[in-house]
């Protein structure tokens, strides 16, 4: 079957830790997204790649770091320069036909 | 800027219509989303409009009206499992490109009643 994996689904982490949270699709699209939720907040944006080995910051990029050296995998890194990284993080890909974008199942992070 | 805005929570019983607005300001369109997220999952596509009018898919239909800057999502004969949070999402980028970011609403939580 085809769709987008997100491991794990639980993290927790240590303040000062780097940690990198995996997604892997394997829709065959070209354009992956990472976002970021908060309790009753809608999803903003972190960082988003349209082509392999290309990405873009998006509204919260901060603190953020990520990769894009395969078309399957776009990796997110959750840096201890990030003040307030416990959160709901979701990975999505787009189809190219209709754009509309396919959601994995998260990770919720927990840093204390 | 972007600005998309639709109501935080709405309330509705089992078997009625319930209607959740969204209202945009983007400096793009190029496509309106309406996705359905459970409490602690990933968010799951419900509808998509790039012309004005209403699109209907089963018990979900959809309006856009890009003079107005917006849209509803209309759910029909409503079930308990319809509790949930609905997005609004509106994507940029140049017309007719399926590239584009998309912009979210904040959600709004629908809560039915038996």
């Amino acid at each position: 079957d085809g769709g987008i994996t997100q491991s794990p689904k639980y993290l927790f982490r240590k303040e000062g830790q780097n940690v990198t949270l995996s997604c892997e699709q394997n829709l065959n699209h070209d354009a992956m997204y990472w976002y970021r939720q908060d309790p009753g907040q809608g999803l903003r944006l972190i960082y988003y790649s349209q082509i392999v080995n290309d990405f873009q910051k998006g509204d919260i990029a901060e603190g953020y770091s990520v990769s894009r050296e395969k078309k399957e995998s776009f990796p997110l890194t959750v840096t201890s320069a990030q003040k307030n990284p416990t959160a709901f993080y979701l990975c999505a890909s787009s189809s190219p036909t209709s754009g509309e974008q396919y959601f994995g199942p998260g990770t919720r992070l927990t840093v204390t | 800027g972007q600005n998309i805005d639709q109501p935080t929570e709405m309330t509705a019983t089992e078997g009625a219509i319930v209607q959740i607005n969204c209202t945009y300001q983007t400096s793009g369109f190029n496509g309106l989303f309406w996705y359905q997220q459970h409490a602690g999952e990933a968010p799951t596509f419900l509808s998509y409009n790039v012309l004005d009018g209403l699109e209907e898919k089963g018990r979900f239909s959809s309006f856009l009206s890009r003079s107005k800057g917006y849209s509803y999502l209309l759910l029909k004969e409503l079930q308990m499992k319809d509790s949930a949070s609905y997005l609004c999402a509106v994507r940029g980028g140049y017309r007719g490109s399926t590239l584009g970011r998309l912009y979210f609403g904040r959600g709004t939580q629908l809560t039915v009643w038996p």
